[in-house]
């Protein structure tokens, strides 16, 4: 596997589920990224972990509940989601946090469906 | 306040025109790195492009350039020859100290190059 990987790629929930997202990076980054991507709105940040510290959140409602194990993954933990929390869940990675100017690898994303 | 306007939401051209997609940013941090990203329709963000607010030196990589101009706050993206493989979403993306490090994208511009 190479860069950044997702999964699942698509997942469908009620709201009374819970459900785990799974990120993994490949490139030796320090640096990973919860992104959430709606119809109508522009790329949200939601989440970042620094060296596997969580430096960034972004007022994140509590029903979404990252996890970094260590610097190569990434979990993002949903429970008692809303409709409107349907997206499409985008991760990414970079060298570094804490500097100006890395860019970021994202995954594939993953498409959310709640019903 | 960190910003990035993508005014064109859409455009649509025949294969083998020139197109440029523009970006417009703000920011009152001197120092500060512009990107751009694409998204076809898997969902994945590419990353193609940074530059940093020091070198506004223009590039060219094959068919794509880019047009930085600090006078105009502008960082447009020119694709010549266009080829059905370009229809993607493109993003415009800003990041400096002032903005907390975080990557600000813009709106993105949906770009169709029709056979």
């Amino acid at each position: 596997e190479t860069g950044v990987t997702q999964t699942p790629r698509h997942l469908v929930m009620g709201m009374t589920n819970k459900k785990s997202l799974k990120c993994e990076q490949h490139l030796g980054h320090n640096a990973m990224y919860w992104y959430k991507q709606s119809a109508k709105k522009p790329l949200e940040l939601m989440f970042v972990y620094s060296l596997e510290e969580r430096v960034e959140n972004n007022s994140v409602p509590s029903r979404f509940s990252p996890e970094c194990p260590n610097s190569s993954h990434l979990f993002l933990h949903l429970h008692t989601l809303q409709p409107e929390d349907s997206a499409l869940y985008l991760c990414a990675s970079s060298q570094g946090a804490q500097g100006v100017g890395y860019e970021q690898y994202f995954g594939p994303g993953t498409r959310l469906t709640v019903t | 306040a960190q910003k990035v306007t993508q005014a064109q939401t859409e455009i649509s051209v025949v294969e083998k025109e020139d197109v440029t997609l523009d970006c417009v940013y703000e920011t009152r941090d001197t120092t500060y790195y512009l990107f751009w990203y694409k998204q076809p329709p898997s969902g994945e963000l590419v990353f193609l492009i940074r530059r940093n607010s020091f070198d506004e030196q223009n590039e060219i990589s094959g068919r794509y350039s880019w047009n930085f101009q600090k006078s105009t706050s502008s960082f447009n993206f020119t694709i010549t020859a266009s080829q059905v493989v370009d229809s993607a979403v493109y993003f415009c993306a800003l990041s400096s100290i002032q903005g907390a490090q975080k990557l600000v994208f813009g709106q993105g511009t949906r770009l169709t190059i029709n056979p």
